[in-house]
């Protein structure tokens, strides 16, 4: 069964980082593509980041230069490294897994981490 | 980036269709075929329900269609059920090898 767990969290102040980590099950996170998407307090779903099978890395411009995706195989673990945070990176985070034989959509999601960037 | 453009809600009445667009640009929706639909009831995790503009996973249930018109793709959903009653988010690729949500349209089952 594929899951995906994600953990991380917290309260942080504005300028703070830190570390997200989706934990997944069932599969192996270098077969697939895999995606962070975030939903603000009452605002709609918002792509952030991808880390494709090869390793190539994509990302939102609102992010680009203060957060990195990586993944670790050995712990079938993807990551999320997010600096310099704003209030406005406040939001559950979701980690996605890509759908095999489709273009850049996802199929199983994590339950969610909350962010919350705040003095 | 900027979002798709969705209508912030729809609705309709159990046993009718109901059609949610999509609008975008030639740098995402009208140059890929890259263009998935999400049902997300809040507190749980969203669903796949289209990819690749028409294609369903398996498990979707064939009320929900997925279809494109040029720069503008849409989601039909037939024969409405109470537990339809959710919000929905188009998604595409763009010319900047990123992907871009729509803001997502709350439907409401009357």
């Amino acid at each position: 069964e594929v899951q995906l767990v994600e953990t991380g969290g917290g309260l942080i102040q504005p300028g703070g980082s830190l570390r997200l980590s989706c934990v997944a099950s069932g599969f192996t996170v270098s077969s697939n593509y895999m995606s962070w998407v975030r939903q603000a307090p009452g605002k709609g779903l918002e792509w952030v980041s991808v880390i494709y099978a090869d390793g190539r890395t994509s990302y939102a411009d609102s992010v680009k230069g203060r957060f990195t995706v990586s993944r670790d195989t050995s712990k079938n673990t993807v990551y999320l490294q997010m600096n310099s945070l704003r209030a406005e990176d406040t939001a559950v985070y979701y980690c996605a897994r890509g759908y095999d034989g489709s273009g850049y959509a996802v199929d199983y999601w994590g339950q969610g981490t909350l962010v919350t960037v705040s003095s | 980036q900027s979002a798709l453009t969705q209508p912030a809600s729809v609705s309709g009445s159990p046993g009718q269709s109901i059609t949610i667009s999509c609008s975008g640009t030639s740098s995402d929706v009208g140059g890929y075929r890259y263009v998935s639909w999400y049902q997300h009831h809040p507190g749980k995790a969203p669903k796949l329900l289209t990819y690749d503009v028409r294609n369903r996973p398996s498990g979707v249930s064939n009320r929900f269609s997925g279809s494109k018109s040029g720069n503008t793709a849409s989601l039909t959903i037939s024969g409405l059920q109470a537990e339809d009653e959710a919000d929905y988010y188009c998604c595409s690729y763009t010319s900047s090898n990123t992907v871009v949500f729509g803001g997502g349209t709350k439907l409401t089952v009357l």
